[in-house]
């Protein structure tokens, strides 16, 4: 079965420092990875998603992300963080072909002045 | 183009009231997903529909829980006597519905706010 474990639920960075927010999925077929931005009392936006093609992923506001298979892991980055990238992020997985999204619990960030 | 809407925006019901909560989709896109935002929670899949074909339910909770979708478009979900615990954030996704295509991608709606009191 899927699953997608995102490592802390609270991130916390000085703005101008590098943002890394950290998704592990399992899945038993090629993956497809997304990651979405939710801003308070705000739906889901997608910040990036990959399918297949090339691993190095950039989305929208700066963000980027790396599909390592060897590591089963789609980790979002961005070298520069501002305070309009305090959010919640999740990340999920959907099995190529199929409409279901497996999410994970979602990581906060908070950007500190 | 207009995105994904739903309403109410917030919805304050008391125990054992029944309440519905409504998905705007955007225009030609024939997969609408319903999804329960808990607290701390990831979002949990409640039900999909696509085109004309029946519904995947399987996300439901209880059979306190329905949706359908009419004409193809518009979306309700309906809760039947409430609980405190059916408190959280609903949120709707469509999407293009062209899975033979490959990635499907989903856009969300802003949500709706549903407190059980």
């Amino acid at each position: 079965a899927q699953s997608v474990t995102q490592l802390g639920s609270h991130v916390s960075v000085s703005e101008g420092a590098l943002v890394l927010l950290r998704c592990n999925y399992s899945s038993s077929v090629p993956p497809y990875l997304f990651w979405y931005v939710q801003y308070p009392n705000q739906g889901l936006q997608l910040l990036l998603k990959y399918t297949t093609g090339a691993t190095l992923v950039k989305g929208i506001n700066g963000f980027e992300a790396e599909f390592k298979k060897s590591e089963t892991s789609f980790h979002l980055t961005k070298p520069s963080a501002h305070m309009s990238d305090a959010a919640e992020y999740f990340c999920a997985v959907s099995d190529s072909g199929t409409y279901k999204y497996i999410f994970g619990t979602g990581t906060r960030l908070k950007v500190l002045a | 183009g207009a995105g994904v809407s739903q309403s109410p925006s917030n919805k304050v019901t008391e125990k054992g009231k029944d309440v519905e909560l409504r998905c705007d989709p955007i225009s030609g896109h024939t997969a609408l997903y319903w999804y329960r935002q808990s607290l701390g929670q990831g979002l949990e899949f409640l039900i999909y529909f696509q085109g004309n074909s029946a519904p995947d339910k399987s996300g439901l909770p209880s059979d306190r829980f329905s949706a359908e979708r009419t004409g193809g478009s518009v979306s309700t979900l309906t809760i039947q006597r409430t609980q405190q615990e059916d408190s959280a954030v609903y949120l709707c996704a469509s999407s293009l519905g062209a899975i033979n295509l490959g990635v499907d991608t989903q856009y969300f709606g802003p949500g709706t706010r549903l407190t059980v009191l």
